[in-house]
């Protein structure tokens, strides 16, 4: 079973654009929600992270908004870019000790490929 | 601080052969990973070790074993490659299980088998 189900599989936004990818998930106890980027040939890379004690995360153009009645979040990117063309991850965990704690669980993943 | 290194970066195996795939890093961490990543499929956890001298499974573990050589070192074993296992593997790290937030992950092994 899927821990985290995340769209669109993939994403074509012109430059200047806003991008949205969802996700949403089912287990209540996660905490902890991280976005990854990964670039072709690279190892995916913190983008941004949010706990569900607030609404809303802003760094620079990326943005997490979060509904915990919904279980859902979302990355919007803002004034996308060429450079931002790559494949987002979003991810779950719930912190603490414990066998089956600590470990993310990842989307399936968006391309996003922003048009100059 | 090279981070998370791995090696090799690519390997073509045929069907049946053995190989093990190298993880090291150097920023002190604790806990490490090794995932799995195929197309659509997003990040599949293959196995895990909280602390030196401890592994678990994790989602994906058949076929392979691993071995946390000391806290530097993790290392994933195919011990008869199959064509399902071409993928590309990521090794990651963090610095304690459960505790910090950032999983800081390698460059990636692309293997093949034929």
């Amino acid at each position: 079973q899927q821990q985290v189900k995340q769209s669109p599989q993939s994403l074509i936004v012109q430059k200047g654009g806003i991008s949205i990818i969802n996700c949403a998930y089912e287990n209540t106890a996660f905490d902890y929600f991280p976005w990854y980027q990964q670039f072709p040939g690279k190892g995916p890379a913190l983008l941004i992270a949010i706990r569900p004690d607030v609404s809303e995360k802003k760094e620079g153009r990326f943005t997490i908004s979060f509904n915990k009645s919904a279980k859902q979040f979302s990355l919007h990117i803002m004034d996308s870019q060429p450079g931002d063309s790559a494949t987002y991850f979003c991810a779950a965990s719930k912190q603490g000790r414990g066998s089956t704690l600590g470990r993310l669980y990842f989307g399936r993943g968006t391309q996003l490929t922003v048009w100059p | 601080n090279a981070g998370v290194t791995q090696t090799p970066k690519f390997q073509v195996l045929k069907t049946g052969q053995s190989m093990t795939l190298q993880c090291a890093q150097d920023m002190n961490h604790n806990s490490m990973y090794w995932y799995r990543q195929d197309p659509g499929m997003g990040l599949r956890l293959i196995y895990y070790s909280a602390s030196e001298g401890t592994t678990d499974k994790g989602e994906v573990p058949n076929g392979y074993n691993v071995s946390r050589l000391n806290k530097r070192e993790f290392s994933l074993r195919l011990e008869s490659a199959a064509p399902s296992q071409t993928s590309v593997y990521f090794c990651a790290s963090i610095l304690s299980w459960g505790i910090t937030d950032t999983q800081y992950f390698g460059p990636g092994t692309r293997l093949t088998v034929l």
